[in-house]
């Protein structure tokens, strides 16, 4: 499995919900990975996990929360979002290769978030 | 971290050869080079990743000086699918799990037909 899924694809919420978006995967890697989208821009870091600990805070405001319950899950909790959060939600996990470099990072497909 | 450089958009056209160039003038010495692809409402993809010289996979090759301040990617024999947004990056990801890896603006490669 070389899978990095994503739930859910798209979501709409208010200003005023709670929501949570879901990363996972099964290649064992140990670092996961939260980046945000806008259009037409690249990805930018928000938070990095390695071992499961928080390891990089992009200084992202805490309305977005990360969550790691174990080496397979990523979370990110939603509260008193604005509209411009509104972006793509992109997970990535990586691994670093015995021996060698190369702690590649794979993405998932992403959550389309849109707050109104 | 180093910066990067790219051109922000290119045109080509079915069956030529794409070489996308990047410009890293403050590389490091541990820092490694990685192209990612991009497709609309899709997560990056990974390419390619090189230290120096010529590194040839089934999809592209990447080519990096010897003084490494530049780096390009080349694709052979584009097709329409190959159109995407294309990502240099430049850090050190040696070592444990978990680096830090910056998004420059990207390239814009459109093929035609």
């Amino acid at each position: 499995d070389t899978e990095v899924t994503q739930t859910p694809k798209h979501l709409v919420m208010g200003m005023t919900n709670k929501k949570s978006l879901k990363c996972e995967q099964h290649m064992g890697h140990r670092a996961m990975y939260w980046y945000k989208q806008k259009a037409k821009k690249p990805p930018e870091l928000m938070f990095v996990y390695s071992y499961e600990k928080l390891s990089i805070n992009e200084s992202v405001p805490s309305r977005f929360s990360p969550e790691c319950p174990n080496s397979s899950l990523l979370n990110l909790h939603l509260h008193a979002l604005q509209p411009e959060d509104s972006a793509l939600y992109l997970c990535a996990s990586s691994h670093p290769k015995a021996g060698g470099p190369t702690d590649t990072q794979y993405f998932g497909p992403g959550t389309r978030l849109t707050v109104l | 971290l180093a910066k990067t450089t790219q051109p922000i958009s290119m045109d080509s056209y079915e069956g030529q050869e794409v070489n996308i160039t990047c410009s890293h003038n403050n590389i490091a010495t541990n820092d490694y080079i990685t192209w990612y692809q991009q497709f609309p409402s899709q997560g990056p993809r990974f390419i390619i990743q090189g230290y120096k010289t010529k590194v040839t996979n089934e999809v592209a090759s990447l080519f990096i000086p010897a003084d490494r301040k530049s780096s390009t990617l080349s694709l052979p024999r584009v097709s329409l699918s190959d159109t995407a947004v294309y990502y240099c990056l430049v850090g050190d990801i040696r070592g444990a799990a978990g680096n830090k890896l910056t998004f420059g603006g990207g390239t814009r490669v459109l093929v035609k037909p």
